[in-house]
């Protein structure tokens, strides 16, 4: 399995502000995604992002929004912008693994937003 | 489309006893099911999965699982139960063959071990 990593691990932001989480693997993948996992609540998908096109968002998420980028098979970021209390959530990114059997997806540790 | 749903949000079980999380889905292609654990302030990490082959599937820290297609169910399962599985528990579906893996979450069962 992958390594994940993301950055931050947690933050408190006023609403009205931007805030983008990092997420980087320790091999290249090719399938990155994006999570979100709002108060007890399960995992909600916001957008596939694979390198080389552009982020393929799901229903209710707009790129306005959530911006995603994938400069390279190891790095993504997730934008959160013009935050409001509702973005609080946790944000995990996930990978599909680069080799064997690809439905299997692997967790970062996410990202604890707070927004006042 | 494919949906999971798992029955108890809350589940308690003592120390030494069985663990029994329940999980049915739909999906209208044969399905890749998965339950992932969730121990507080953590990520997700993957306990078992099923893709093809033996429908009993036995993951890490003792937990098994069992897909039964007649009755679209993938019931997570532990001999004994022990202070450290107290964690929530989130069984997931993807379809085979789509191509595109990605997965549809339950609600999530979280799970309290009494001592």
């Amino acid at each position: 399995s992958a390594v994940i990593s993301q950055k931050p691990s947690r933050d408190i932001c006023q609403r009205g502000t931007s805030l983008t989480i990092q997420c980087q693997v320790d091999s290249q993948v090719t399938m990155m995604f994006w999570y979100r996992q709002q108060p007890g609540q399960s995992l909600t998908l916001i957008a596939t992002a694979n390198q080389g096109s552009e982020a393929t968002y799901e229903s209710g998420f707009v790129i306005d929004k959530f911006p995603i980028s994938r400069p390279n098979l190891t790095f993504s970021t997730l934008t959160v912008s013009n935050m409001s209390p509702e973005d609080s959530s946790i944000y995990l990114c996930s990978v599909a693994p680069p080799r064997g059997r690809r439905e299997t997806q692997y967790f970062g540790p996410g990202t604890r937003l707070l927004v006042l | 489309a494919q949906s999971v749903t798992q029955l108890g949000s809350h589940v308690s079980v003592s120390e030494g006893a069985l663990v029994l999380l329940r999980c049915n889905y739909s999906s209208s292609v044969p399905p890749y099911l998965f339950w992932y654990v969730q121990y507080p302030n953590q990520g997700l990490q993957l306990l078992l999965k099923y893709t093809t082959g033996a429908t009993l599937v036995k993951g890490i820290n003792g937990f098994e699982a069992e897909f039964k297609k007649s009755e679209t169910s993938f019931h997570l399962t532990k001999p004994s139960a022990h202070m450290s599985d107290a964690a929530e528990y989130f069984c997931a579906v993807s379809e085979s063959g789509a191509g595109s893996y990605q997965l549809t979450f339950g609600k999530g069962t979280k799970l309290s071990v009494i001592p």
